[in-house]
């Protein structure tokens, strides 16, 4: 089983839609919980981090199930831009990180 | 602010060859990384060092060396290329117990 799951994708919203990411993590000792995006052939960079009471960037909502061990991203307003990869991303111990293998998302005018 | 350089972008080697991929970091980072990205299997740590003087092995450190040359500098070492080792190579920095890693744009490595 891998550490950090993610569905692969990929999800085809319209602009203007509301689109939610799940992620499963393995490892009940994870510490810390991050969402990052990566746009086509560019380095990923940090999206928000997950705190266990939840929290909102904007647009972007972030939420945490420790004892389900389960992480969700929820974007409203799709904006064309909002289109890229979207990484799930624990942390078990210090400064090592846990990558999933990314939700596309892809947003149609 | 160049935050985490990487050289070269782009790079084609002979199986056999060997190459070294050079990283810099401006933000005063103690701890930095290396990974490789692949389709479908993500991110992956090669080699990490969380000071200067120290590093270690990470999910697939086979064929590759490290060294991580002053606080600044970390670089990775293909002494003797692989088609298996045709990928994205990332390499990273974070300040110590952040969490947040700043990525490179990366390396495009493909092995003939």
């Amino acid at each position: 089983r891998k550490e950090v799951e993610q569905d692969p994708g990929p999800f085809n919203v319209p602009e203007g839609a509301t689109v939610a990411f799940n992620c499963t993590y393995s490892n009940s000792a994870s510490q810390s919980f991050f969402w990052y995006r990566q746009d086509c052939r560019k380095e990923p960079k940090l999206l928000m981090s997950v705190y266990s009471s939840g929290n909102e960037d904007g647009r972007f909502t972030a939420q945490l199930n420790r004892a389900s061990q389960y992480i969700s991203l929820l974007i409203r307003d799709s904006k064309l831009s909002d289109s890229a990869t979207y990484l799930c991303v624990v942390n078990f111990y210090t400064d090592k990180l846990i990558f999933g293998t990314g939700t596309r998302l892809q947003v149609f005018p | 602010n160049a935050g985490v350089t990487q050289t070269p972008k782009f790079q084609v080697l002979k199986t056999g060859q060997s190459m070294t991929l050079q990283c810099a970091q401006d933000m005063n980072h103690n701890s930095m990384y290396w990974y490789r990205q692949d389709p479908g299997m993500g991110l992956r740590l090669i080699y990490y060092s969380a000071s200067e003087g120290t590093t270690d092995k990470g999910e697939v450190p086979n064929g590759y060396n490290v060294s991580r040359l002053n606080k600044r500098e970390f670089s990775l070492r293909l002494e003797s290329a692989a088609p298996s080792q045709t990928s994205v190579y990332f390499c990273a920095s974070s300040s110590t117990g952040t969490g947040t890693q700043y990525f490179g744009p990366g390396t495009r490595l493909t092995v003939l």
